[in-house]
């Protein structure tokens, strides 16, 4: 199974609201990944979660709280979004951290804000 | 400031003929770079990668050229087939343990005419 998945596809939320994006994998991968991608620009990193410990944190903005709760699970907290949030948020996830370590991307969630 | 360019937005080949997908970057710190590929609707997958020590990586019909001196990689695909057609982008991450990460270009759409 190298397959990982993302729930839900399409999300849109008020400014108001809370919601959260969720990944999984069950590969075994010790580290998993957010991305943004707005349209026609590459994905963004977020953050990056290294045997469920947050290890990197690309200065993303507090409204975005990540959590790792085991190591094939990592989900995205949205709260009081901007419209500028709108975006494709993709997971990923590798065997370590370490850019030797392919990574496996879900197929996103395109979230829009309103 | 975009570290990782794809200068051209789109590019069609016939098939069986060689594509040749082109990225420059400009941080003299990354030595490591990748390939991914991207189908609408799919998480990006990975293709092919090169380190810094290496010119020339080949697998099957993907080679990927490395020109440290110009700052320049290539991804190669021949012959090309229609499956081919998708979103190629470009990645690279300098090594810096614990915090490697990787920087994406905008991407190049491959239209494999058949």
């Amino acid at each position: 199974d190298t397959e990982v998945t993302q729930t839900p596809k399409h999300l849109v939320m008020g400014m108001t609201n809370k919601k959260s994006l969720k990944c999984e994998q069950h590969m075994g991968h010790r580290a998993m990944y957010w991305y943004k991608q707005k349209a026609k620009k590459p994905p963004e990193l977020m953050f990056v979660y290294s045997y469920e410990k947050l290890s990197i944190n690309e200065s993303v903005p507090s409204r975005f709280s990540p959590e790792c709760p085991n190591s094939s699970l990592l989900n995205l907290h949205l709260h009081a979004l901007q419209p500028e949030d709108s975006a494709l948020y993709l997971c990923a996830s590798s065997r370590g951290q370490g850019v030797s370590y392919e990574q496996y991307f879900g197929p996103g969630t395109r979230l829009t804000v309103t | 400031d975009q570290q990782v360019k794809q200068n051209s937005p789109s590019l069609s080949v016939q098939e069986g003929r060689i594509s040749i997908l082109n990225c420059d970057y400009t941080n003299s710190m990354f030595d490591y770079f990748l390939w991914y590929k991207k189908y609408p609707a799919e998480g990006p997958t990975f293709l092919i990668s090169i380190s810094s020590i290496k010119d020339k990586n080949e697998d099957g019909r993907f080679t990927v050229f490395l020109n440290k001196s110009a700052k320049h990689l290539s991804l190669h695909i021949v012959p090309s087939q229609p499956g081919d057609s998708a979103v190629y982008f470009c990645a690279a991450s300098a090594r810096d343990f614990g915090n490697e990460k990787l920087t994406f270009g905008t991407g190049t759409r491959l239209t494999i005419i058949p």
